[in-house]
């Protein structure tokens, strides 16, 4: 199985401020014969389902604020948010579709 | 808007069997695989089964392969979770979760949720 580890488990960005969340995998996730990586982020605040946010490592789901993106390849990825706002607070979660289905462990981002 | 609604979660004693239902709208059904994903309280998601559209690729984590089954109903739109043997461990709020597509691909659209507890 592919393992999906997240840092840091949380971190406390201040409002405006840029928040950074990393995820490796233990494998790669890049499929050559697409060149995409099957590597997807998801948003989840409390009491509600997940919600997607990035796909293909880079593509941002339809509505999503641009201040979201998502970055990497190969066994290194990244979510940024460029401007912490107060409704981004919320657990992320890293997620490979490359074999199977495993997500990280999640980090949960406050406000400082 | 697609629409995932999960049913018949509730209270179970180990080694019990309870159904999970999710009735899906506002898309073609049975274009788009499914999936079942949990998350045990304060825990992070764990992916159960997946099912294609076409009920030609079926699978599940090791966790609970040998216990669960993943169905759909194409003419009813709606995609189904037996779960045998439960255990303690089993408890966990099981979300029904739409495919972008296929099955390579991620979950795109997510339900509310059904809370499972399996306690004596």
């Amino acid at each position: 199985d592919i393992v999906m580890t997240q840092s840091p488990d949380s971190l406390a960005v201040s409002l405006g401020e840029r928040a950074t969340i990393n995820c490796k995998s233990s494998q790669s996730v890049l499929y050559s014969s697409n060149n995409k990586n099957y590597l997807a982020w998801y948003q989840q605040k409390p009491g509600q389902p997940p919600k997607v946010l990035i796909y293909w490592a880079s593509t941002r789901e339809s509505g999503v604020p641009d201040r979201f993106s998502g970055s990497g390849s190969g066994t290194d990825f990244t979510l940024t948010i460029s401007s912490l706002q107060p409704e981004d607070v919320a657990i992320y979660y890293c997620q490979q579709y490359y074999n199977t289905w495993t997500f990280g462990q999640g980090t949960k981002v406050e406000i400082k | 808007d697609v629409q995932l609604v999960e049913s018949g979660g509730g209270l179970v004693q180990p080694g019990g069997s309870l159904g999970l239902s999710c009735a899906a709208s506002g898309f073609i059904f049975s274009r788009y695989a499914m999936s079942w994903v949990r998350q045990a309280p304060g825990k992070g998601l764990e992916w159960v089964s997946v099912i294609s559209g076409s009920l030609s690729h079926i699978y599940y984590a090791d966790s609970v392969k040998g216990r669960f089954t993943i169905s759909r109903d194409n003419s009813k739109n709606t995609l189904y979770l037996q779960m045998n043997s439960l255990r303690a461990e089993d408890t966990a709020v099981y979300y029904c979760a739409k495919f972008y597509d296929s099955t390579d691909s991620f979950m795109a659209d997510w339900g509310q949720g059904a809370l499972v507890t399996v306690s004596s």
